[in-house]
């Protein structure tokens, strides 16, 4: 069983469209995390979500919008899509109660806009 | 704001030779400092981390990182690199919000 899923692995799409990233982890953990990844392999939190609850949420678009249905499941909307965003999408999750807790990642999500 | 460095871009190293990633830390308050690998194509894989106690931390696949108080650093150490461990490293540091904030990273290349 993976740990920390996401889906879809690859996603190539045309400026302006929207598209989601889904992400589902099974550790029973209760915060979870969207960093994305450029091209020169930095990596940079974009939002974390306690037991469905936003609580960290850095400089990013509002045309990126996370969705927590439950603690399980984390999913990001991308709206307006822009050449810029191209990227690779990481979910990941961890304890919040455990700040010295390490954090475990999915692949990764390849979005390129065209 | 507590931040990470990794001030080279890229380690090459002899297989069977010892290998070393620097990185150096700036925080406030006790230091959470952790180490991840990534594989192409991968995600990010946890290697080890330093919490409070023992200076040498052992990790994955003999992996090993030296806590420095006194130079800020936590260098990753390895003593004989393999082929197989060249990928992406990647110090880490985790803040207030629960977040690790990452390094830049390090591209580790190990030749035969």
């Amino acid at each position: 069983d993976t740990a920390v899923s996401q889906t879809p692995k690859y996603l190539v799409t045309q400026m302006g469209n929207d598209k989601s990233i889904k992400c589902e982890q099974n550790l029973g953990h209760d915060t979870m995390y969207w960093y994305k990844q450029d091209s020169k392999k930095f990596l940079k939190i974009m939002f974390s979500y306690n037991n469905k609850e936003l609580i960290i949420n850095e400089t990013v678009p509002n045309r990126f919008s996370p969705k927590s249905p439950d603690k399980a499941h984390l999913n990001l909307h991308i709206n307006s899509l822009e050449l810029g965003d191209s990227a690779v999408y990481f979910c990941a999750s961890g304890r919040q109660q455990t700040s010295t807790g390490e954090l475990f990642f999915g692949e990764g999500s390849r979005l390129t806009v065209l | 704001a507590q931040s990470v460095a990794q001030p080279e871009d890229q380690v090459n190293v002899a297989e069977g030779n010892p290998l070393t990633v620097k990185c150096t830390y700036s925080v406030s308050g006790n230091p959470y400092l952790f180490w991840y690998v990534q594989y192409p194509n991968r995600g990010l894989q946890f290697l080890l981390k330093y919490i409070t106690g023992d200076n040498l931390v052992k990790g994955s696949y003999g992996f090993e990182a030296e806590f420095n108080k006194s130079q800020t650093s936590f260098h990753l150490k390895k003593p004989s690199a393999l082929v197989s461990d060249s990928a992406l490293y990647f110090c880490a540091v985790r803040d207030s919000g629960t977040a690790l904030i990452f390094g830049k990273g390090t591209t580790l290349s190990v030749s035969s």
